[in-house]
């Protein structure tokens, strides 16, 4: 079964400052995309960053960036510059077969200090 | 445009009832999933829809879960004799196609006393 495994349960960060959340996923697919969701507690999920296996450059939004290693099955998320409305749970997923649907992993939940 | 709406957002029911849980999904969106979180864990996949037709409901947990989506849009997730175990917060998403980025709507809350 493809398993997506987020090893840091919680994280938190000063505001302004930078934090990396990690992600290790497992699939036999070999073009997919992966992806990490944030959700508040409104429970709301928001996309906040794609990466699309066959690119060899890593995926930037604004302030969020990932470290994409294909063959170590990697996909690390950076925010920078950290707000406090970064605060939330984020979650890594991955496909499950043929691209869809998507496998999540148990979440990182952030807090951002002031 | 609106994005993925789902009601009702809260739902209280007594084990044993049946549910009815709604989707509505963005519009032009043809692949619609339903995924299912339980407090402290990540969304688990239960079904996904590409058009009219169920593509994948290998993520159902038994018979008493069922879901429609007759005309290709709005979909409807069906639960029957509803357990104490079934108390969880339902993910509704859509992806303009299958395989595409999944959109997700706010969820609905149910719990069963």
């Amino acid at each position: 079964a493809q398993t997506v495994t987020q090893s840091q349960p919680e994280m938190s960060v000063q505001e302004a400052e930078t934090v990396t959340l990690s992600c290790t996923y497992d699939t036999s697919e070999n073009n997919y995309y992966l992806f990490w969701y944030k959700q508040p507690p409104s429970r709301q999920m928001i996309l906040v960053i794609r990466q699309e296996a066959y690119k060899q450059q890593n995926a930037t939004e604004n302030r969020f960036s990932v470290n994409f290693q294909k063959a170590a099955k990697s996909f690390s998320l950076k925010i920078s510059d950290s707000q406090l409305g970064d605060t939330a749970m984020y979650f890594c997923a991955s496909p499950h077969s043929g691209n869809t649907p998507l496998v999540f992993g148990k979440g990182t939940r952030l807090s951002v200090i002031a | 445009g609106a994005g993925v709406s789902q009601t009702p957002s809260n739902k209280v029911t007594e084990k044993g009832k049946y549910v009815e849980l709604r989707c509505d999904p963005i519009s032009g969106h043809t692949a619609l999933y339903w995924y299912r979180q339980s407090l402290g864990q990540g969304p688990e996949f239960l079904i996904y829809f590409q058009g009219t037709g169920a593509a994948d409901d290998s993520g159902l947990p038994n018979d008493r879960f069922f879901a429609v989506r007759p005309e290709g849009s709005v979909s409807t997730l069906k639960i029957q004799r509803t357990e104490r175990g079934d108390s969880a917060v339902y993910l509704c998403a859509s992806s303009l196609n299958s395989g595409e980025t999944q959109y997700f709507g706010p969820g609905t809350r149910l719990l069963v006393l």
